[in-house]
């Protein structure tokens, strides 16, 4: 079973441009999500898709960041414009059915370092 | 709402050694708890879960974790470590019923040869 997939793995950009990130979930998986890691900090949510509908974007910063889900399997997290504290890994997941406690699997995520 | 509190950013612990990470939560209604790895530049991995049942949960590679409800508490354990086990561990929770899960801040496993 093929894991969930992201690209680019890095990306290094000048503050003020813009960046967008894809992820592919794992064939099947419902719910995706976006984390954002910042160095020595744990992950933490930014958005919530179930199939293509958006279930938590409470934490997103919306005046920048977007992010959609169009068919329900893949999606894009968009940055624009970049700030410098916007700097971190950027980590797209994946379930099932985590109602029931079933996992979340993770992507290698994508490591943004804004200068 | 839930939290996860990992006391300690970073344990040194020699190779073969015994080591505990903590882990403490808070909520007021039933859980499910995760350890989650990450090796170095790698996304995270699920090591180990509790979602009900005996309060032991085991990994396959050694790693043991016990639910205490009245402390709640899920302390990672290993009873011997090996250079392989360096990685950053996160203790996460969600709610029953819930499919949010929150993260610690996590804790850096050094292993000294």
């Amino acid at each position: 079973e093929a894991g969930v997939a992201q690209s680019p793995r890095y990306k290094i950009i000048e503050k003020r441009q813009s960046v967008a990130f894809w992820c592919n979930p794992i064939s099947g998986h419902a719910t995706l999500y976006w984390y954002q890691q910042i160095l020595g900090q744990g992950p933490k949510l930014l958005i919530q898709f179930q199939n293509n509908g958006v279930v938590d974007d409470s934490q997103l910063p919306k005046d920048r960041f977007s992010a959609e889900r169009l068919k329900g399997v893949d999606s894009t997290l968009k940055i624009q414009p970049a700030k410098l504290e916007d700097s971190a890994v950027y980590l797209c997941a994946s379930s099932s059915d985590i109602l029931s406690g079933n996992t979340i699997y993770f992507g290698e995520g994508s490591w943004l370092t804004v200068v | 709402a839930q939290s996860v509190t990992q006391l300690d950013s970073q344990v040194p612990v020699f190779e073969e050694a015994p080591v505990e990470l903590r882990c403490n939560y808070s909520s007021s209604v039933s859980v499910y708890l995760f350890w989650y790895v990450q090796y170095p530049n790698q996304g995270l991995q699920l090591l180990l879960k509790y979602l009900s049942g005996s309060t032991l949960v085991e990994s396959i590679n050694g790693f043991e974790a016990e639910f205490n409800k009245s402390q709640t508490s899920f302390h990672l354990r290993k009873p011997s470590v090996h250079i392989s086990d360096t990685a950053e561990y996160f203790c996460a929770v969600s709610l029953v019923g819930d499919d949010k899960i929150i993260f610690g801040k996590g804790t850096r496993l050094h292993i000294l040869p």
